[in-house]
């Protein structure tokens, strides 16, 4: 089946760092890519998504590319704040497997400080 | 407008009781989930529904019952509730079938602690 595989927290920064958290998955088909935040004590929110080889998703200040050949989509930020402090999930939607329903990887842990 | 909403926030109850959690969301989206979180973070789906049926149902025990009465609508009954079903538990809604490139959108949860 579909897997996701993510870098293991906790990940503890100062502001203005450069973040990555990697992220490797394992697909049937082609899968769509994305990143979801989560807030202390909120739901998870899209950060940013791909859905083709290739693509970048960005949205605030964060990136990931849709690397194909290396099964890789890991996110980025040149400068973090301490307002990026969260966990952060990667996951794949694959129609090809499994009813379709989306793989979450386990989810990092990123707190910066001041 | 909350787009994806579920109630209560916070439910403290015994152990074998039977308690109830409701899910609404109002962005027209056709399929809708449950999602249980543990402590360390962890992330299962355990069932979906588009337009009503279910598609989804993943190896939980039978005393979670999930009903949809409408499309907009997707609620989670627990009978018989033990300790180890303490967690977060979190709707969400995609507008398309799973599988496809639209996001899921998550409400912002339900503590469900059982004592």
């Amino acid at each position: 089946g579909d897997s996701v595989t993510q870098m293991e927290g906790p990940v503890t920064l100062s502001e203005e760092a450069f973040l990555t958290i990697n992220c490797t998955y394992t697909a049937t088909g082609y899968p769509s890519l994305f990143w979801y935040v989560q807030y202390p004590g909120e739901g998870l929110q899209l950060l940013l998504k791909a859905t083709k080889a290739d693509d970048k998703g960005s949205n605030k200040g964060f990136e990931a590319t849709y690397r194909k050949e290396t099964t890789s989509f890991h996110l980025e930020k040149g400068s973090v704040q301490v307002s990026d402090s969260a966990v952060y999930f990667c996951a794949l939607s694959d129609a090809a497997s499994d009813a379709g329903k989306s793989t979450f990887g386990d989810g990092t842990t990123l707190t910066v400080k001041p | 407008d909350t787009a994806v909403s579920q109630t209560p926030k916070y439910l403290v109850t015994q152990m074998g009781n039977d308690k109830s959690i409701k899910c609404e969301q109002n962005l027209g989206h056709d399929t809708m989930y449950w999602y249980k979180q543990d402590s360390k973070k962890f992330l299962k789906i355990m069932f979906s529904y588009n337009n009503k049926e279910l598609i989804i149902n993943e190896t939980v025990p039978n005393r979670f019952s999930p009903k949809s009465p409408d499309k907009a609508h997707l609620n989670l009954h627990i009978n018989s509730l033990e300790l180890g079903d303490s967690a977060v538990y979190f709707c969400a809604s995609s507008q398309e079938w799973p599988g496809h490139s639209s996001p899921l959108h998550f409400g912002n949860g339900t503590r469900l602690t059982v004592t």
